[in-house]
């Protein structure tokens, strides 16, 4: 159990354009899930957390605006970068709560922007 | 806010070693206390966790210790493998979720 999905898992994408990339917990329902960046040799860093019904809670220093955040059901969660440069290449993961402070994650997704 | 720290940030054992990684926070109100292995372009994944009401937690030849006192909680992985050598993620479940650094833990056959 606690299965967590994302896809793509890779995506290479134009500069100017924007990319989505779908969160779902496939064994499970999660009222949060969370968006977590993660540069090479580096830890992880929390984006947003991501709540079903409301708008998500953005960490500081991350761009609403740029990285979109929808969590329409119990099971999936949608991230879009928009108008995505260079810069936002990452290796982009989430999580998904099973219980009180239980997170499980996704495979993770490696976005490049050329 | 929370702040976890996190070391050594690089670790190298011979196999059959011991290896231990700690992680030291500063936020009183964390109850939740779960480490993470994170192989080269994979998912973290849960190894072992621990809550405020126990002082030590083990499973085979992973343990993790709590000091809440000290505000520190360590993993322990005894008679390591090379299967073992992975990034080691400490977290601190509070109010909000922070990661530490990560661990690069080596096991040399």
């Amino acid at each position: 159990g606690a299965v967590v999905s994302q896809h793509p898992s890779w995506v290479i994408c134009k500069s100017g354009t924007s990319v989505k990339i779908e969160c779902r917990s496939l064994d499970f329902q999660a009222t949060t899930m969370f968006w977590y960046r993660q540069f090479p040799k580096q830890s992880l860093m929390l984006m947003a957390t991501s709540n079903e019904g409301s708008k998500a809670t953005y960490e500081q220093g991350v761009e609403k605006d740029k990285f979109l955040i929808n969590h329409a059901s119990l099971t999936l969660s949608t991230l879009t970068v928009t108008s995505a440069h260079p810069e936002d290449s990452s290796f982009y993961i989430c999580s998904a709560m099973l219980a009180a402070d239980e997170q499980y994650f996704g495979p993770g997704t490696r976005l490049t922007v050329t | 806010g929370e702040n976890v720290e996190q070391h050594p940030s690089t670790l190298s054992v011979q196999e059959g070693d011991s290896a231990v990684i700690k992680c030291t926070y500063s936020d009183s109100a964390s109850n939740y206390f779960p480490w993470y292995k994170q192989e080269l372009g994979k998912r973290p994944q849960l190894i072992i966790d621990i809550r405020s009401n126990v002082g030590e937690k083990k499973d085979q030849r992973i343990a993790v210790t709590l000091n809440k006192t000290a505000k520190h909680f360590s993993l322990h992985i005894t008679e390591t493998q090379p299967e073992d050598s992975a990034v080691y993620f400490c977290d601190l479940s509070g109010s909000r979720l922070t990661f530490g650094e990560g661990t690069q833990l080596t096991v040399n056959p």
